[in-house]
């Protein structure tokens, strides 16, 4: 079994509509990541989040919202989606800092 | 933002031959840096992580150089095989524990 899970791997939505990316791991890691990845762009970070009372906004947080439910469980949410957020979204975990990040399968979101 | 720039954007190399390509990264408040391999349609996988205080952990035979003062890193693969062809993701981590990835390196390695 995968050690991190996302669901849904594919999504079509469409604008305005409120939509929940989910993330799981079964690695016991307390980091979690979420990153955006736009054609001909490197991985941009969303949100993430060293433990179950901590959440930061990355470079890119503006129209999402993230929900830390436990140690295994990281979600990311779209308010009201919009066409620019059509994107493959990965979900990512870390032990300590400077320990490599262990990536999801990715979600492909598009928002028509 | 850091700001972490690769180079080449792509490249072809010939079965058997080696290549290096560059990652370059803001040196200040740098704490380590990354190389991510991610082949279509997969996750990014990690290949690499090397810190300031020189902990390394990598995996594979491709192996990497880190100029921490100059701010700048050579992934090298030696004897290119056709499963070598991939995207190679640099990722700098400095400011704020985040890490800022750069575009990527597309290796493409012809039979």
């Amino acid at each position: 079994d995968a050690d991190v899970t996302q669901t849904p791997r594919n999504r079509i939505t469409k604008t305005g509509k409120r939509i929940m990316l989910e993330c799981s791991q079964t690695k016991g890691h307390d980091r979690m990541y979420w990153y955006r990845q736009d054609p001909g762009l490197g991985l941009r970070l969303i949100y993430y989040s060293f433990d179950v009372k901590d959440i930061n906004k990355g470079e890119i947080s503006d129209g999402y919202s993230v929900s830390r439910q436990a140690q295994a469980k990281f979600s990311l949410s779209l308010e009201s989606a919009i066409p620019n957020q059509t994107a493959l979204y990965f979900c990512a975990t870390s032990d300590l800092r400077g320990d490599w990040l262990y990536f999801g399968p990715g979600t492909r979101l598009t928002v028509t | 933002i850091l700001n972490v720039e690769q180079s080449p954007q792509s490249l072809h190399v010939q079965e058997g031959d080696s290549t290096n390509f560059t990652c370059s990264f803001p040196s200040s408040n740098f704490y380590a840096l990354h190389w991510y391999r991610w082949e279509t349609a997969k996750s990014p996988e990690a290949l690499f992580v090397m810190t300031l205080n020189g902990d390394e952990k990598k995996k594979g035979r491709i192996s990497a150089t880190l100029n921490t003062k100059e701010g700048y890193s050579y992934l090298y693969i030696k004897g290119s095989q056709p499963e070598d062809s991939a995207t190679y993701l640099c990722a700098s981590d400095s400011n704020d524990y985040k890490l800022s990835f750069g575009a990527g390196t597309t290796v493409t390695v012809r039979a």
